[in-house]
């Protein structure tokens, strides 16, 4: 099983300011199939990024994926206050299809 | 837009099947896309359990294997996964997914573009 870490476990900063996220994987990973998700409270997950680097339909461009192999990351340039929330990455390379633990950007 | 409308009974008793269904609006299930159900626990976090192709092709998260049986309805636009002897540990927030294959100039790609709202489930005598 591929085994997602994310780091930091929480982000705290200010809107405006840029965020970067990392995700790492246990195998390697085909950027194709890596993904990147957004949660808030009470709500089910939304696709950001796919395929690595890909935006999702109406995502802004504040938000861009990169990484190969191992190594991935999401940025969000310029902190909205909408962008607090909860952000996950996903393989579906290998299956068992994982989901890391999850990044919490705040205040 | 294409739209997911999960549902299922809110409480199952422990050693019970759990039973879910997910109504796909706006988009056919015979399509070239996988219907999928992902979970969530405090404990455990998001958890994917399994997805089927209108074809009858599925996948499995080998932890569940034994427990879980996905399906599709093509007449109803619905698909439905069915966990059996389920305890306390399967506590959680079910959601159904589509998995969306796309192919561009960048290449394939894999992922759940469309949830439904989540269903809560708990399960407790």
């Amino acid at each position: 099983e591929i085994v997602l870490t994310q780091s930091p476990g929480t982000l705290s900063l200010s809107p405006g300011e840029r965020a970067t996220l990392s995700c790492r994987a246990s195998q390697s990973v085909d950027s194709n199939f890596l993904a990147w998700y957004q949660q808030k409270p009470g709500q089910a997950p939304r696709l950001l990024i796919y395929g690595g680097s890909r935006r999702a339909t109406g995502i802004p461009d504040r938000f861009s994926g990169s990484g190969s192999e191992t190594d991935f990351t999401l940025t969000v340039s310029r902190l909205e206050p909408e962008d607090f929330a909860v952000y996950y990455c996903q393989q579906h390379n290998r299956s068992p299809f994982t989901f890391g633990p999850g990044t919490t950007v705040d205040i | 837009q294409v739209q997911l409308q999960g549902s299922g009974p809110g409480l199952v008793k422990p050693s019970g099947t759990l039973s879910l269904t997910c109504a796909v609006s706006g988009d056919s299930i015979s399509s070239s896309d996988w219907w999928s159900w992902i979970r969530q626990s405090p404990g455990k976090g998001l958890e994917w359990i399994a997805e089927i192709h209108h074809s009858g092709r599925t996948n499995y998260n080998a932890s569940l294997k034994s427990r879980a049986t996905i399906s599709v309805d093509k007449s109803s636009n619905q698909f439905s996964l069915k966990l059996n002897s389920v305890t306390a540990a399967d506590t959680a927030v079910y959601y159904c997914a589509r998995l969306k294959y796309s192919y561009d100039a960048n290449g394939p790609s894999r992922a759940l573009d469309v949830w439904g709202q989540g269903t809560m489930v708990t399960v407790s005598s």
